[in-house]
């Protein structure tokens, strides 16, 4: 099984375009998140998502938008990228059961000229 | 409120000493669970450990081992005889039903093992 998986790994971005980030999970996870991880500041939740069809925001949702079209896959879009959205995004997913463990992708670094 | 907090930003020991990476967490919530994550170099986030709140045995697992207090509501982390291998950011973390079982990050302490 592969996991969680993140497409792309890197992207530099221009101020102003778009992107989506696509998440995929071959485990089967109800649960979906996406992080950011910025310096000393640990992982903050972006937006989540409790099942297909469903999304949440988390703490910091502003300039992000998200879909969960199919259970497998979670999609983060940037619609016009700033500069302070340069970070290293993390998706993460898990089973339906509470304190059930997250297991994350290998992340997407992300800089925003 | 929940919150997570690893005090010690830094730590940089000699290989084969221990160290002990300190959590303290806090949340109104009866029912919770805490983790313990590694981030290598590499970048990538690799789960540790898992602990609810009505389990307080200390746990070990080869060098490592997580001593979880309840009444200090600490959720504390060492490395038995480190190794370079181990220089990594290690995150605390906590989930709770009062915060919809999301889990909330510690900012993460960066351990340096020089050989």
């Amino acid at each position: 099984n592969a996991g969680v998986t993140q497409t792309p790994k890197f992207r530099v971005l221009k101020t102003g375009q778009s992107m989506t980030l696509l998440c995929a999970q071959d485990m089967n996870h109800e649960y979906m998140y996406w992080y950011r991880q910025d310096p000393g500041m640990g992982l903050r939740l972006i937006h989540y998502s409790v099942g297909e069809g469903t999304t949440a925001k988390g703490e910091v949702p502003d300039g992000y938008n998200v879909s969960r079209l199919k259970k497998q896959n979670f999609l983060l879009g940037l619609e016009s990228a700033a500069p302070s959205q340069t970070s290293v995004y993390f998706c993460a997913s898990r089973r339906l059961a509470g304190g059930e463990t997250q297991y994350f992708g290998p992340g997407t670094r992300l800089l925003v000229l | 409120a929940q919150k997570v907090t690893q005090a010690q930003t830094e730590i940089s020991v000699v290989e084969k000493e221990d160290v002990t990476l300190d959590c303290v967490y806090e949340t109104r919530d009866t029912t919770y669970y805490l983790f313990w994550y590694k981030q290598p170099p590499s970048g990538e986030l690799v789960f540790l450990i898992r602990r609810n709140s009505f389990d307080e045995q200390n746990e070990i697992s080869g060098r490592y081992s997580w001593n979880f207090q309840k009444s200090t509501s600490s959720f504390n982390f060492t490395i038995t005889a480190s190794q370079v291998v181990d220089s990594a950011v290690y995150f605390c973390a906590l989930s709770s039903r009062e915060y919809g079982n999301k889990l909330v990050f510690g900012a993460g302490t960066i351990l340096r093992v020089k050989s």
